[in-house]
């Protein structure tokens, strides 16, 4: 049902770099609308890690980056720690003939080896 | 300190109606750019956008749903509802209500209420 694909899962050891990759169409990240990103630990209310393709909110690590190209954006992930296991989404915003809405990505869990 | 929180029944059987209660803090819904939205997440399964209603009053659908989604606002009691018919053992899952502003996405969050459908 999720219209942006995602990795079902990446993992890394403490330290590496990993990329988590959302991938979209003509109708949504193609479209020019901005891609963001949430991290979600289970029982938890979904974090807000990046929005507009790039920019972080207070108190997010620089560690965690975002960009977008084309039809698709990347999350990054450096010097990856224990506590950035997780669940991760990109939600954009898609326009079709058949109505319009924001959209999540399929999901990434993210393991820290 | 801006706070969401969901509330709710926890088990509705087939073909009920559910009703949802989103309570927030911190913000005005009649402030320009403001929108509170509810989210859902089967288990085991990704987040899915159901409704969101604007500082405004207008009102946005998933297509998918709109026929069995309405979703309201009382601005005085800081308060959103959502309703969904006919519901379904396919519509269990966690249900998020979340906090647009100014743009489209959701920087604030609840922690989410359990629905179950089962008879």
């Amino acid at each position: 049902q999720s219209v942006l694909t995602q990795p079902s899962s990446v993992s890394g050891a403490p330290g590496q770099r990993v990329t988590i990759s959302c991938t979209g169409s003509s109708s949504n990240i193609g479209a020019g609308y901005d891609v963001h990103w949430y991290q979600h630990l289970p029982g938890t209310a979904p974090k807000l890690l990046i929005y507009g393709n790039s920019n972080r909110p207070s108190g997010v690590p620089d560690r965690f980056s975002g960009s977008k190209s084309g039809t698709s954006a990347s999350l990054a992930i450096t010097g990856l720690q224990a506590e950035d296991e997780a669940d991760y989404y990109c939600q954009s915003y898609d326009s079709t003939l058949s109505g319009s809405g924001y959209v999540f990505g399929t999901g990434t869990k993210v393991t820290v080896l | 300190q801006i706070t969401l929180k969901e509330s709710g029944p926890t088990l509705v059987k087939p073909t009920q109606t559910l009703t949802l209660t989103c309570t927030f803090s911190g913000f005005s819904l009649s402030t320009s750019g403001v929108g509170v939205g509810w989210i859902r997440q089967p288990p085991g399964k990704a987040l899915e956008w159901l409704a969101l209603i604007y500082w405004d009053d207008h009102q946005h659908y998933s297509p998918s749903l709109k026929t069995r989604l309405t979703i309201t606002k009382d601005t005085s009691k800081n308060q959103v509802v959502l309703t969904m018919t006919n519901m379904d053992p396919v519509d269990t899952g966690t249900y998020y209500c979340a906090r647009r502003a100014y743009s489209d996405y959701f920087g604030y969050w609840g922690q989410g209420t359990l629905v179950t459908v089962s008879s």
